[in-house]
């Protein structure tokens, strides 16, 4: 089966980067997605990517795209306590389909 | 411009009810996919829909139907609850490409 992969938990200290990773699927998909969901909320989303890009900086935030090992990454500078939620990626592979989304990663930010 | 709408927050039922959910995409976006998320796990994909017509439908039992009004907002019904239809009920509003936008959701509880 398909399956987008995340590590579940991460634990960084305030003002430290972070780094959350996930492995997609199909290496011909055309968005990436990273979402950020707090307790009890929906899912914000936080930037994406296209595939034909391998980085893109958005203020704190830097996406890496490594398409030949289908690798994608969000960097989190200066991580804040306000942080602390679940990063969820996702994918639309080809055909117009749905999003695909990872288990979530858990980021905990300690003061 | 308002963001996605999902009514209602917070609902709960008893097995063997129906339910009915509702969304409102961005002004503009005229495709709308309906996700459930369980407990520690990340979306599924329920159906999407693209101009009133179903352009998608994930593993779901016959349970779940959903359709798109000519405003595009959408609902989703679920008959005969089960206790482990209890979730989280996003709601995605999709532009003709980018972004996926999503509600605040609906939190189903089935007791």
């Amino acid at each position: 089966g398909e399956d987008v992969e995340q590590s579940l938990f991460l634990s960084v200290r305030e003002g430290d980067s972070s780094v959350i990773n996930c492995t997609y699927t199909d290496s011909s998909s055309t968005y990436l997605y990273w979402y950020k969901q707090e307790p009890g909320a929906g899912l914000q989303l936080l930037t994406y990517i296209f595939s034909n890009m391998d980085m893109k900086q958005d203020q704190r935030l830097t996406v890496l795209l490594n398409k030949k090992d289908k690798h994608l990454s969000l960097r989190i500078a200066d991580t804040q306590t306000g942080d602390s939620a679940i990063y969820f990626c996702a994918e639309i592979p080809p055909g117009n389909t749905p999003l695909v989304f990872g288990k979530g990663t858990r980021l905990s930010v300690i003061a | 411009d308002a963001g996605v709408t999902q009514s209602p927050t917070h609902l709960i039922k008893t097995r063997g009810q129906q339910v009915t959910l509702r969304c409102s995409p961005i002004s503009g976006h005229k495709s709308v996919s309906w996700y459930q998320q369980v407990l520690g796990q990340g979306p599924q994909f329920i159906f999407q829909y693209y101009e009133k017509e179903e352009r998608g439908r994930g593993n779901f039992p016959d349970r779940f139907s959903a359709r798109q009004f000519p405003n595009y907002s959408s609902e989703l019904n679920v008959n005969a609850l089960l206790l482990g239809d209890s979730a989280l009920y996003l709601c995605a509003s999709i532009p003709e490409v980018g972004e996926a936008f999503f509600g605040q959701g609906t939190r189903l509880t089935v007791v």
